[in-house]
């Protein structure tokens, strides 16, 4: 299994909603990441987690708050967040150094 | 926390045309990436080039590292319209840092 997987698809919320995007990979990878990325624009990181543990955070808000439950799953929840949130979230895994297997992303809309 | 850039920001070519496309980045570097991004989906590893090599090919994929100019750059021979797409070099340091994007338009 080559392949990582994202949900929902799409997610409209409001900003007083509390939400959370979900991603899984069963490549046996010890690095997992969150990116965020507006229209036209790079990815910008947001957060890597190596080993399950949180090792990068690049600044990002409190009303991001990411979780990794064990080494195949990575969460992030979503509470309070401004209609600039809005933009496609994207997740990857790798091992540590190497290529990045990024999933097809949620298109997050916040209203 | 955009590292590099890219040029040309856009390229336009006939099928069966070869694109080159141009990043340069900021500090020393482990390895440098490429990625494709077909529109608004996720992105698409195409090569890794380490900072010890100078040039990777793969299929139709020519990719140079110049780290003393800190440049690379990629090469797609043979283009097809399946190679519509954004490309992004990243490159690694402890993180991944993505340049702006090359968005590439293979006309048929």
């Amino acid at each position: 299994d080559t392949e990582v997987t994202q949900t929902p698809k799409h997610l409209v919320m409001g900003m007083t909603n509390k939400k959370s995007l979900k991603c899984e990979q069963h490549m046996g990878h010890r690095a997992m990441y969150w990116y965020k990325q507006k229209a036209k624009k790079p990815p910008e990181l947001m957060f890597v987690y190596s080993y399950e543990k949180l090792s990068i955070n690049e600044s990002v808000p409190s009303r991001f708050s990411p979780e990794c439950p064990n080494s195949s799953l990575l969460n992030l929840h979503l509470h309070a967040l401004q209609p600039e949130d809005s933009a496609l979230y994207l997740c990857a895994s790798s091992q540590v150094r190497d290529e990045q297997f990024f999933g097809p992303g949620t298109r997050l809309t916040v209203l | 926390s955009q590292q590099g850039e890219e040029d040309p920001q856009a390229l336009s070519i006939q099928e069966g045309e070869n694109a080159t496309m141009n990043c340069s980045y900021k500090t020393s570097i482990n390895n440098l990436q490429w990625y494709r991004q077909n529109s608004g989906r996720g992105l698409v590893h195409l090569i890794l080039i380490r900072s010890n090599e100078r040039e990777k090919h793969s299929g139709r994929l020519r990719v140079t590292l110049d780290t003393s100019k800190k440049s690379s750059s990629l090469l797609i021979t043979a283009s097809r319209a399946a190679d519509t797409a954004s490309y992004f070099c990243a490159s690694y340091a402890y993180k991944l840092s993505f340049g702006a994007g090359t968005t590439v338009t293979v006309r048929a």
